[in-house]
């Protein structure tokens, strides 16, 4: 049990264009979502926690108007990537909680690769 | 405060030995501190987590050991093996925030 599911797995992009990323929970309802970012040999860094019906909160230095976060279900939230540069190349990982002392699920990631 | 710190950065082990990693913390309010495994190109998955309360929790050749008053969590793998060779990254979060906070991972090489 606890499945999340993450898609696509890799998808490259030309420059200006928007990516859309998909993380579904496919086994429980995640009241909370968690979007991070991942650098080559690096740790992953939480860009932006997203609750069902309302809106995404973002760390610090995430820029909000680039990186669209909806979570208009309880099994599903998006990430797009708008105007998708060369540096906005990353892996990028879900994560849904399963509430308090239910830990955190995480899907397999997507590649975005810019060009 | 919200920084986990993770040591070594990369470790060598023989098939069969023990690897030990080490996480710290400042934050006091952490209540989960979990341990992932993470193969390239793959997202992390739970290895073993353990809240403060306990002071060591094992599962299968897993071990937790958690120091409260130094503020200290470690994971120890017996028997290693090459299978085990991935990137091992500690976690913090608190129930108020429901944030999980990464150390910045070990890169775990087990030698056949």
């Amino acid at each position: 049990g606890a499945v999340v599911s993450q898609h696509p797995s890799w998808v490259i992009c030309k420059s200006g264009t928007s990516v859309k990323i998909e993380c579904r929970s496919l086994d429980f309802q995640a009241t909370t979502m968690f979007w991070y970012r991942q650098f080559p040999k690096k740790s992953l860094m939480l860009m932006a926690t997203s609750n069902e019906g309302s809106k995404a909160t973002y760390e610090q230095g995430v820029e909000k108007d680039k990186f669209l976060i909806n979570h208009a279900s309880l099994t599903l939230s998006t990430l797009t990537v708008t105007s998708a540069h060369p540096e906005d190349s990353s892996f990028y990982i879900c994560s849904a909680s399963r509430g308090t002392g239910g830990g955190y699920t995480f899907g397999s990631g997507t590649r975005l690769t810019v060009v | 405060q919200q920084q986990v710190k993770q040591s070594p950065q990369s470790l060598i082990v023989q098939k069969g030995g023990i690897s030990i990693i080490n996480c710290a913390y400042e934050n006091t309010a952490f209540d989960y501190f979990p341990w992932y495994q993470q193969f390239p190109g793959k997202g992390p998955a739970l290895l073993i987590a353990i809240r403060p309360d306990v002071s060591e929790k094992k599962e299968g050749r897993f071990t937790i050991s958690f120091n409260k008053s130094a503020k200290q969590f470690s994971l120890h793998i017996m028997d290693s093996q090459p299978g085990d060779s991935a990137t091992y990254f500690c976690a913090a979060s608190m129930s108020n925030t429901g944030k999980l906070i990464f150390g910045q991972g070990t890169t775990l090489q087990v030698k056949p």
